[in-house]
């Protein structure tokens, strides 16, 4: 089975620009989430998407937004960039039977505001 | 607001040591995870804690939770050079608003020296 992917891997852009980053989740996940990490914060919950419907999301202004499409993957949209948007953001595809959730990471797309 | 503790922050050990990495959460939460990071490298699920006094072991990674003392401890057993990372634990709590449900801890940064 084919992991977690996320494109771009990396990306450089400049303030005032907008962004949008691609999660395709392993095959028959329907939940995805999304994670910011930076230095200064560490890693920050963004959302966490299930069925096209977004379930769950974390402490981020509007600026962050994100949407799951009918084949689950999903992508995360950052409008007006700001220095401080730099980070690594990570997406995970989980999936639960028996009562027990497993998650699995994709490798990341770094960005770089400039 | 949920707040989630780690400790300690970094440690550094020797080979065949044992020790443990605390997680205390700040209010009621029904589930709480642990994950493995390698420098420069995306995140690894390790556990998923469901209920009070769950225990799960992998290898040389034994994980356990206490929801009364609100507390999750990471053990290692004989520790191996292979297990240098740093090791996150994030609560989950359900009854917090929308924009406040999961949160991490700041990491514990683990050395095991050969």
């Amino acid at each position: 089975k084919a992991g977690v992917t996320q494109t771009p891997r990396y990306l450089i852009k400049t303030r005032g620009q907008q962004v949008t980053l691609s999660c395709s989740p392993i095959s028959g996940h329907r939940s995805v989430s999304w994670y910011q990490q930076t230095p200064g914060q560490g890693l920050q919950f963004l959302f966490e998407y299930f069925s096209e419907t977004q379930r769950n999301k974390g402490n981020f202004p509007g600026r962050f937004s994100g949407r799951q499409f009918s084949n689950s993957r999903s992508e995360m949209n950052v409008s007006t960039l700001e220095l401080g948007d730099s980070a690594l953001y990570l997406c995970a595809s989980s999936f639960s039977s028996g009562g027990q959730e497993t998650q699995y990471f994709g490798p990341g797309t770094r960005l770089l505001v400039l | 607001e949920l707040k989630v503790e780690q400790n300690p922050l970094f440690l550094s050990m020797q080979e065949g040591k044992n020790y443990t990495i605390y997680c205390n959460y700040s209010t009621t939460s029904d589930r709480l995870y642990w994950y493995r990071q390698d420098p420069g490298k995306s995140l690894e699920s390790l556990f998923v804690l469901l209920s009070n006094g769950a225990v799960k072991q992998e290898g040389r990674l034994m994980a356990s939770l206490d929801t009364k003392a609100r507390l999750s401890t990471l053990h290692i057993t004989a520790a191996v050079h292979d297990l240098s990372a740093t090791y996150f634990c994030a609560a989950y709590c359900p009854l917090m608003n929308r924009d406040d449900k999961i949160i991490f801890g700041k990491g514990t940064r683990l050395h095991i020296l050969p």
